[in-house]
């Protein structure tokens, strides 16, 4: 099995900030990267596929970038609906797994 | 609108069994791949099982592999997930969620979950 490990866990940040999230797999899976983003009590929502695609519809201020087993997520300019907690996940080879999360919060 | 519904969570005994329903609107069901997807409040989701557009491919996560089973019936645009055999680490919300294509692995459409509790 593929292993996602996101980093870091937590991080705090404030309205205009760029923040990046980082994303490490334990072997190479290509571009097959998405990132997620999840606001409580509601299911995640597609931001980025294939490592650096962006979702239709959402902001610009998201991008993605990376190949092989590093990949980050940017956030510039930073909005307070931003405020979540993030998720990668591999969809190279089933079983297709997530990162344990990084909780943005406010500073 | 394109939109995924979930029923058939509960509280059930460990041992016992639950059939999990996720009704599809606003696209045609029979040309994407479909997941389920768990998750622990408080924890990052889990990939159960995947069923291809057609039903002609399934697999399984291996912590559930012999004890569920994913169906899917094209003419009810119904997703299903039987659920036997259930432990107590198989309490979560369930959503269903919607693939890219037949069968990419990218889940771009979620239902909003229905919760399951395994307890005695």
């Amino acid at each position: 099995d593929i292993q996602m490990t996101q980093s870091p866990s937590s991080l705090s940040a404030s309205v205009g900030d760029t923040v990046t999230i980082t994303c490490r797999a334990s072997q190479s899976i290509s571009s097959y990267l998405n990132w997620y983003q999840q606001k409580p009590g509601v299911a995640p929502n597609l931001l980025i596929y294939a490592a650096s695609n962006l979702q239709s519809g959402v902001p610009s201020r998201f991008s993605g970038s990376g190949s092989g087993t590093d990949f980050t997520l940017t956030i510039s300019s930073l909005q307070p609906e931003d405020f979540a907690t993030y998720y990668c996940q591999q969809s190279y080879s089933s079983p297709y797994n997530f990162g344990q999360g990084t909780k943005l919060e406010i500073k | 609108q394109v939109q995924l519904v979930e029923s058939g969570g509960g509280v059930v005994q460990p041992g016992g069994s639950l059939r999990l329903s996720c009704a599809a609107s606003g696209f045609i069901f029979s040309t994407f791949g479909m997941h389920w997807v768990r998750q622990v409040p408080g924890r990052g989701p889990e990939w159960v099982a995947f069923i291809r557009n057609d039903g002609s491919n399934e697999h399984y996560a291996e912590s559930v592999k012999g004890r569920f089973t994913i169906s899917r019936d094209n003419y009810k645009n119904t997703l299903y997930l039987q659920m036997s055999i259930l432990r107590p680490e198989d309490t979560a919300d369930y959503y269903c969620a919607r693939d890219f294509d037949a069968y990419t692995a990218r889940f771009e459409i979620w239902g909003q979950g229905t919760m399951v509790t395994v307890s005695s």
